[in-house]
């Protein structure tokens, strides 16, 4: 298994409240990429990374950030909680943009 | 707009019958194909991918795929379903061309094992 790891991995916030989540590789991949997972939806990409400092926004970025500032951890922040950001959340990892992507153990968020 | 459709939502089998899962893709040129699998609770595990070449091609735990351009299908099979194959197959797209470095999910297909 490629050695990917997500904290928390349960958190229940109110809303309003800032939130980080935090992805961890130990393959050195270049690219790191966020999900969200809603029922009826698969995954939809929030943001992703293509090295250090360079990211770019996916199809449901609004109301997230990211930040990569080491090859290993790549740090989503919900900047103000809404109940609409309920969901489980995935890190994955891939050595090129050619190369299947390899998924963390996900994050369950929820917002109350 | 590239889309991936997973027209069944369901599906049930049982033990030891046949399985297909069905994919269809919309996109300008042949793109990166893959099938996922997930677990309940877990994460995803590549289950088998295509980039080119030979348009039948073979995952782990006993399942194939094949590859239909003229179709723009990429359906999942396996001969003989076991119980642990019990979970959520999703199938995605990539851009293999693009400078963008991202994949296109379908909404999944939850399988369900009789015994």
């Amino acid at each position: 298994d490629a050695g990917i790891t997500q904290s928390p991995r349960h958190k229940v916030t109110e809303t309003g409240t800032p939130v980080t989540l935090r992805c961890h590789q130990t393959e050195n991949h270049r690219y790191m990429y966020w999900y969200r997972q809603d029922p009826g939806h698969g995954l939809r990409l929030i943001h992703y990374s293509y090295g250090v400092k360079d990211t770019d926004k996916g199809e449901v970025s609004d109301g997230y950030s990211v930040s990569r500032s080491k090859t290993e951890d790549f740090l989503l922040t919900l900047e103000s909680a809404t109940s609409s950001q309920t969901s489980v959340y995935f890190c994955a990892i891939s050595e090129s943009n050619l190369d299947e992507q390899y998924f963390g153990p996900g994050t369950r968020l929820t917002v109350t | 707009a590239q889309s991936v459709t997973q027209p069944d939502i369901h599906i049930t089998v049982s033990e030891g019958a046949s399985l297909e899962l069905r994919c269809n893709y919309s996109y300008g040129a042949t793109p990166y194909l893959f099938w996922y699998v997930q677990s309940p609770g877990q994460g995803l595990q590549l289950l088998l991918k295509y980039f080119s070449g030979d348009t039948l091609v073979q995952g782990i735990k006993g399942f194939e795929a094949e590859f239909k351009r003229s179709q723009s299908s990429f359906n999942l099979r396996k001969p003989s379903v076991h119980w642990s194959d019990a979970a959520e197959y999703f199938c995605a797209v990539g851009p293999p061309m693009d400078s963008s470095y991202k994949l296109i999910f379908g909404s999944g297909t939850r399988l369900l094992v009789r015994p």
